[in-house]
């Protein structure tokens, strides 16, 4: 299994550009999530997915898109990129939400100028 | 959405017992409490999970009270290497959120 994998590792936008982060799992997950992780900080949760068809809003949604067609991939776009969205973007994906391990991508570094 | 409360940094030596607090006052009757652990650069790693009493593995240990109000990590004989942000997470029913993390420094 190659886990989870995300693409680009690394991106750099101009400011009002827009553009889609990959994500994808081969281990037949119905749970996936996006992640951002600003230098010296938290995780914050972007939004989230418990199956193919289902997504919800987590902490910090406004400026990002996400759907899920598909078990394995679920690909986050961001709409007009902004500077404060420079970020470390992270995927994860767990048979479950509750009471099964989370498995984490290797992140996506983004710089928006 | 409500987070789970640790401390923000931790000191300690080569060879030391350390135990990390996490309290978290509103769990619910179905959440879990999961540990991760997170080196710089790299997404978080699980190390443990428990739902009441004591779990252990071959890495950590979590004690987790009657009242489920707090949780303790305990890792034994720490060595340079586990320094990293631990995080402490209540895993709900619909979204896993993550608080700041505590910073362990292993000093030799």
């Amino acid at each position: 299994n190659a886990g989870v994998t995300q693409t680009p590792k690394f991106q750099v936008l101009k400011t009002g550009q827009s553009m889609t982060l990959q994500c994808a799992q081969d281990m037949n997950h119905e749970y996936m999530s996006w992640y951002r992780q600003d230098p010296g900080m938290g995780l914050r949760l972007i939004h989230y997915s418990v199956g193919a068809g289902i997504t919800d809003q987590g902490e910090v949604p406004n400026g990002y898109n996400v759907s899920r067609s598909t078990t394995e991939d679920f690909p986050l776009r961001l709409l007009s990129a902004a500077p404060s969205q420079t970020s470390v973007y992270f995927c994860a994906s767990s048979y479950r939400v509750v009471g099964y391990e989370q498995y984490f991508g290797p992140g996506t570094r983004l710089t928006v100028t | 959405l409500a987070k789970t409360t640790q401390p923000i940094s931790m000191d300690s030596y080569e060879g030391q017992e350390v135990n990390i607090t996490c309290s978290h006052n509103n769990i619910a009757t179905n959440d879990y409490i999961t540990w991760y652990q997170q080196f710089p650069s790299q997404g978080p790693r699980f190390i443990i999970q428990g739902y009441k009493t004591k779990v252990t593995n071959e890495v950590a240990s979590l004690f987790i009270p009657a009242d489920r109000k707090s949780s303790t990590l305990s890792l034994p004989r720490v060595s340079l290497s586990d320094t990293a942000v631990y995080y402490c997470l209540k895993t709900g029913r619909r979204a896993l959120t993550f608080g700041s993390g505590t910073r362990l420094q292993v000093q030799p």
